[in-house]
């Protein structure tokens, strides 16, 4: 199982404020995801990369922006945050078709 | 893109109670996994499945891929109240986008004690 790290956990800020969703793992897999969700809805992905410098946005149009300078490393940023980018997001990681979650980051722009 | 149906979409049982749910699909899949969220958290993997007809068994968890490769689905035996949450299958369609998981919308697990 891999041991794949969010921070913060949860962030409440102001509208216009740029942000950026930490994620790490220690497992050394190459592919890693960026997953948004409601509470209680499904799971739509929105950023994914199958290794450094490698980037590609997923099914879910979102004004978010990711890099993956480094294998462990795969950060999240919004440069100008609205009430509508409020949601949980799911970093994930995997080596191969089995991917394995971080406990997340609950965002809350005001 | 794909569809995943997943159902029942919610649960309500006494505890001590099997339970089973599903996910069907129009398309072949050449994996299937189950995963457990609890409120605030992030989805935990129960249930990793690879070939047509696997049986995989995990404690109290036991999940099947179906030999059509367009479902499976998951039971857990003699439910306890640890167990509510919400659990999600995900597939990897044949022929699919590489490594790019469709998940089902989830079936929600009361369990009362």
């Amino acid at each position: 199982e891999a041991d794949i790290y969010q921070t913060p956990r949860y962030l409440v800020i102001g509208t216009g404020k740029k942000i950026t969703l930490e994620c790490s793992q220690t497992m050394g897999h190459d592919k890693m995801y960026w997953y948004q969700q409601d509470p209680g809805m499904e799971l739509h992905l929105i950023h994914y990369s199958y290794g450094v410098n490698s980037t590609e946005k997923g099914d879910l149009s979102s004004e978010s922006t990711v890099s993956r300078i480094r294998t462990e490393h795969f950060p999240l940023t919004l440069e100008s945050a609205r009430p509508s980018h409020t949601s949980q997001y799911l970093c994930a990681s995997g080596a191969g078709y089995t991917q394995y979650f971080g406990p997340g980051t609950r965002l809350t722009v005001l | 893109g794909q569809q995943l149906n997943q159902s029942p979409q919610s649960m309500f049982i006494q505890e001590g109670e099997d339970v089973s749910m599903n996910c069907t699909s129009s398309s072949i899949f050449n994996t299937w996994l189950w995963y457990k969220q609890d409120p605030g958290e992030g989805p935990v993997l129960l249930i990793a499945l690879y070939k047509a007809g696997e049986l995989t068994s995990n404690g109290r968890l036991t999940a099947q891929f179906g030999i059509t490769r367009k479902d499976s689905f998951l039971n857990i035996s003699a439910s306890i109240p640890s167990d509510v949450g919400i659990y999600f299958c995900a597939g990897l369609v044949l022929g699919g986008s590489n490594y790019k998981l469709t998940f089902g919308k989830g079936t929600l697990l009361t369990v009362n004690p």
